[in-house]
């Protein structure tokens, strides 16, 4: 069965340092997402994209987040200079097969740590 | 602006029992509410969707319900497994978006 995958898994990097969180979405799905989850909260929406552009962003995705999508198949969150409060679980997910744009297909995570 | 909320206290259960977890949320009725399983350090996984126009949906040993008067869906696991010890989350979706709005979920821990 297709699914979502995500690398790094884990990441550990400086306070200030720019980090790139990669996925790639299930092949025949057409949205595309960034979700995160601090350690014990809820999982927070950051960010959709379709059709090679955001469709739409969260508060939370500031001018210190992008995404890209730089080829067919990767789909990528650049976070420019990370703060203490961006160590998060981050979750690419994404939509629009068979099963229609509702159901989201969440890959297993990058858990980042912000030192 | 709309929230979801569900029962932050763990549920505990036995094995074979049936357990039931609630979702409430707050002003507008949403278009759509979502089911998800998650594990520990793991990503959501989709469990099912139901509509506000529907009144119960089953798949399996799952059978969740929307109700627009109490504002509320109930999510029940029928024959309940160790196996199916996890977090839940609830998570409503409005009309013309396909992002949901999740709730901090509820710990179901089935004791064999």
């Amino acid at each position: 069965e297709p699914e979502v995958t995500q690398t790094p898994s884990h990441q550990v990097t400086q306070m200030g340092q720019e980090v790139i969180l990669r996925c790639v979405p299930i092949s025949n799905h057409l949205y595309f997402y960034w979700y995160r989850q601090i350690l014990g909260q809820k999982v927070e929406f950051l960010v959709s994209f379709y059709n090679n552009e955001i469709s739409e962003k969260s508060e939370i995705f500031d001018d210190q987040f992008s995404v890209e999508r730089p080829d067919g198949s990767n789909f990528t969150l650049k976070i420019r200079s990370t703060k203490l409060e961006d160590s998060a679980m981050y979750f690419c997910a994404s939509s629009g097969g068979s099963s229609g744009g509702e159901t989201q297909y969440f890959g297993p995570g990058t858990r980042l740590l912000v030192l | 602006s709309q929230k979801i909320e569900q029962n932050s206290e763990a549920l505990n259960i036995q094995e074979g029992k049936t357990a039931t977890l609630t979702c409430n949320y707050t002003n507008y009725s949403p278009a759509y509410l979502q089911w998800y399983r998650q594990d520990p350090g793991r990503g959501p996984v989709f469990l099912l969707l139901i509509r506000e126009n529907e009144k119960e949906k089953r798949k399996e040993r799952l059978k969740v319900t929307f109700d627009t008067t109490l504002k509320q869906s109930l999510f029940h696991i029928t024959a309940s497994q160790p196996a199916d010890s996890a977090t839940y989350l609830c998570a409503q979706g409005s009309g013309g978006s396909y992002i949901p709005t999740f709730g901090r979920g509820t710990s179901l821990i089935v004791h064999p």
